[in-house]
């Protein structure tokens, strides 16, 4: 089954500064990969997805932005940080219409 | 576009009592189903999945749920509840029309065990 690695794992970052946090993907190849954001432990709210190298959508505007240098690599991004970026960050994996598989997660903290 | 609804935000119920978590949906094509469950500070553990065939579909922990496509329902249910099956509950549906693997999360019903 796939394995999905994310870090770090809490983040404090203060407002106006960049942000980058790493997702990589084991035991599959060629996934869908999935940026969501987690706000006071209630729902999901998906931010972009990526169907291949360089493919990205973005679901909502914001001040965030993705990339998926590698097959199984997809970051996530920002210039500037605003305090409404503050969140449980989930980064998740699948093929076909199997079930997702997601990492532990980032909790970042913009101050 | 497709949605769901999970109605309740907190579910409460006695250890050994059966558990029900209400989950509506809502696709233009035919649906593909999900459970997750999210333990604190953790990322989503998948439990279920209805793609097609029987109604009633079992997965992880003793947990099942059953489709109902008249009411566009897919309840998560356990027959005897325990104190470890505290978290946080998420229904998720695919779209077969999206023609990309979209899935839209529910808000999440929390559910509490009480010993």
């Amino acid at each position: 089954s796939q394995t999905i690695h994310q870090w770090p794992a809490t983040l404090v970052q203060p407002v106006g500064s960049p942000l980058s946090l790493e997702c990589t993907v084991e035991g599959t190849s060629n996934p869908n990969l999935y940026w969501y954001r987690q706000a006071a432990g209630r729902g999901l709210q998906l931010l972009f997805y990526s169907v291949g190298i360089g493919q990205i959508s973005s679901e909502v505007p914001q001040n965030l932005s993705a990339s998926r240098p590698q097959d199984r690599q997809f970051i996530l991004s920002s210039k500037k940080l605003l305090l409404s970026d503050s969140g449980f960050y989930l980064c998740a994996s699948t093929q076909g219409y199997e079930k997702l598989f997601f990492g532990s997660g980032t909790q970042l903290s913009v101050l | 576009a497709q949605s769901v609804a999970q109605p309740e935000d907190q579910v409460n119920v006695a250890e050994g009592n059966p558990l029900t978590v209400k989950c509506t949906y809502s696709v233009s094509g035919n649906p593909y189903l999900f459970w997750y469950v999210q333990y604190p500070n953790r990322g989503l553990q998948f439990l279920l999945k209805y793609i097609t065939g029987d109604n009633l579909v079992k997965g992880s922990y003793g947990f099942e749920a059953e489709f109902n496509k008249s009411q566009t329902s897919f309840h998560l249910k356990k027959p005897s509840a325990l104190v470890s099956d505290s978290a946080l509950y998420f229904c998720a549906v695919r779209d077969s029309n999206t023609g990309f693997q979209k899935l839209v999360f529910g808000t999440g019903t929390r559910l509490l065990v009480s010993p």
